[in-house]
C-alpha cells in the first residue's frame, strides 16, 4: 500500500520562483528520501533526511521533516526550467532495505 | 560513467510472448531492486535481492520472475506478458544499510510495450 502521499499533485511556476512540495506518510521511519524523475527516465536521488534531523540543505534544495506530524517538505529555491520533473518522496517504513514511494508531484517551471 | 545500465531501453513484445529485461551495475552494491512504474504513478517494488537472497513482494504476480547470477547482473523475466504489464521497468541498487535504507541508484529504465 502507498506509504506517502504528496501534495500538490501538480505545480506550475515561473522561473525564479520557489517551489514547495509536501509529503505525508503513515508509519514510523528511519529516514525519508526525495527523488527526482525527468520524463521517461530513471529516478535520481536528491537528499536523505534521517528521523532525528529536522532540516537539511543541499544547494537550492531545503528539506524539512516533522516526525510528530509524519510529514516532510521539499523546497526548491530560485527554480529553473531544468527543474521541470516529477518529485517523489520515499520512506523506509516497510522493511529493511526497501523504500516505498509517494504519489509524486509534477513540477513545471516555465521560462 | 554509467553506474546502473538497463537493456534494452525500449522493448516491444507480443501478448503472451516471454520477455527478459536486463540490468547491470558497476557500483558493486549488494542490493538490487526491480520496480514497475505505470504512467503518472509511483514506482512499485516488485522484488529485491540482498546478495543472492531473493525477496518477493506479496502482491507481485507469479508472472514476474527474477534471476541474479552474480553481483553485477540482474534479470527480470515476464513469462506471459499481458496488456496490463506495459510499463516502465526500473532497476536500482543500494548499499547494505545498517540503520535504515541508503539511497538507491536507478538505471534509465526499460519501457515495455505489449502488442
Amino acid at each position: 500500500s502507498q506509504q506517502g502521499e504528496e501534495d500538490p499533485q501538480a505545480l506550475s511556476i515561473q522561473e525564479g520562483e520557489n517551489a514547495t512540495m509536501n509529503c505525508s506518510y503513515k508509519t514510523s521511519i528511519n529516514n525519508l528520501q526525495w527523488y527526482r524523475q525527468n520524463s521517461g527516465r530513471g529516478l535520481v536521488h536528491l537528499i536523505l533526511i534521517r528521523s532525528n534531523e529536522r532540516e537539511k540543505h543541499s544547494g537550492r534544495l531545503r528539506v524539512t521533516l516533522d516526525t510528530s506530524k509524519k510529514s516532510s517538505s521539499l523546497l526548491i529555491t530560485a527554480s529553473r526550467a531544468a527543474d521541470t520533473a516529477s518529485y517523489f518522496c520515499a520512506t523506509d517504513a516497510q522493511g529493511f532495505q526497501k523504500l516505498v514511494f509517494g504519489t509524486g508531484t509534477r513540477l513545471l517551471v516555465s521560462p | 560513467d554509467a553506474m546502473v545500465i538497463q537493456n534494452p531501453r525500449y522493448q516491444v513484445t507480443q501478448f503472451g510472448k516471454p520477455v527478459t529485461l536486463s540490468c547491470s551495475q558497476t557500483l558493486n552494491h549488494n542490493v538490487m531492486y526491480w520496480y514497475q512504474q505505470k504512467s503518472s504513478q509511483a514506482p512499485k517494488l516488485l522484488f529485491h535481492y540482498y546478495d543472492k537472497d531473493f525477496n518477493n513482494e506479496a502482491d507481485t504476480p507469479d508472472n514476474f520472475q527474477s534471476r541474479r547470477p552474480n553481483t553485477s547482473f540482474c534479470f527480470l523475466d515476464i513469462r506471459s506478458p499481458g496488456l496490463g504489464d506495459a510499463a516502465m521497468y526500473l532497476c536500482a541498487t543500494s548499499r547494505d544499510g545498517l540503520a535504515g535504507t541508503y539511497e538507491q541508484y536507478f538505471g534509465p529504465g526499460t519501457r515495455l510495450t505489449v502488442t
